[in-house]
């Protein structure tokens, strides 16, 4: 079975600054979709960014992106120039693309405070 | 556009009361329908999901129960609600694997 880890409960980044979440996942699968949500204290679970296993490339938008690196199973989420409206947890997601498989897999998440 | 609506918003219930929570989906046909607890400061743990009409997939036994009585509409029950049912509650749906999921505004449930 599939699992995501996320090490990190929390973190902290100061306003302006560059901050990286890892996120590290296990499966057997070639071809899969992961994602990164974002929860803000209004706890409404946002789509922050999402990459797919066959491409290479890694995903952006605007101020986040991703480093993925599929030998090493890992899927950290850099966010650039850190605004206080980043504050929140995280959460990494995974989603097998196996027929009649529909469960997303997310981890634990870690809570980003941004300091002013 | 799809949107999808969850309620209430808060819900305060006393222990051994029943519970009823629904969620329904706009804008799209057939789609895959989840239910999530989250306890404070903790991930999700996944309770049902369900990929058609009356189809329902449980993935923790407890005193919690799920049906879709209509393609875009599913509803979380209890009959009788334990202390530890307390929670944030969300609803999400998704079609294909490359989709992400879509939440609703979520569920604060508290057991007194």
């Amino acid at each position: 079975a599939q699992t995501v880890t996320q090490s990190q409960p929390e973190m902290s980044v100061q306003e302006a600054e560059t901050v990286t979440l890892s996120c590290t996942y296990d499966t057997s699968e070639s071809d899969y979709y992961l994602f990164w949500y974002k929860q803000p204290p209004s706890r409404q679970m946002i789509l922050v960014i999402r990459q797919e296993a066959y491409k290479q490339q890694n995903a952006t938008e605007n101020r986040f992106s991703v480093n993925f690196q599929k030998a090493a199973k890992s899927f950290s989420l850099k966010i650039s120039d850190s605004q206080l409206g980043d504050a929140a947890m995280y959460f990494c997601a995974y989603r097998s693309t196996t027929s009649g498989t529909y469960k997303y897999i997310f981890g634990t998440g870690t809570r980003l405070k941004v300091l002013a | 556009s799809q949107t999808i609506h969850q309620w209430p918003a808060t819900l305060v219930q006393p222990v051994g009361s029943p519970l009823s929570l629904e969620c329904t989906v706009e804008g799209t046909s057939n789609p895959n329908l989840y239910w999530y607890r989250q306890a404070a400061g903790r991930g999700l743990q996944l309770l049902f999901y369900s990929v058609g009409i009356g189809q329902i997939s449980s993935e923790v036994p407890q005193n919690l129960s799920a049906s879709r009585p209509q393609d875009r509409q599913f509803i979380l029950s209890s009959k009788k609600l334990l202390l530890s049912d307390s929670g944030f509650y969300l609803c999400a749906w998704s079609m294909a694997p490359n989709q992400p999921q879509h939440f609703g505004d979520g569920t604060r449930l508290s057991i007194l």
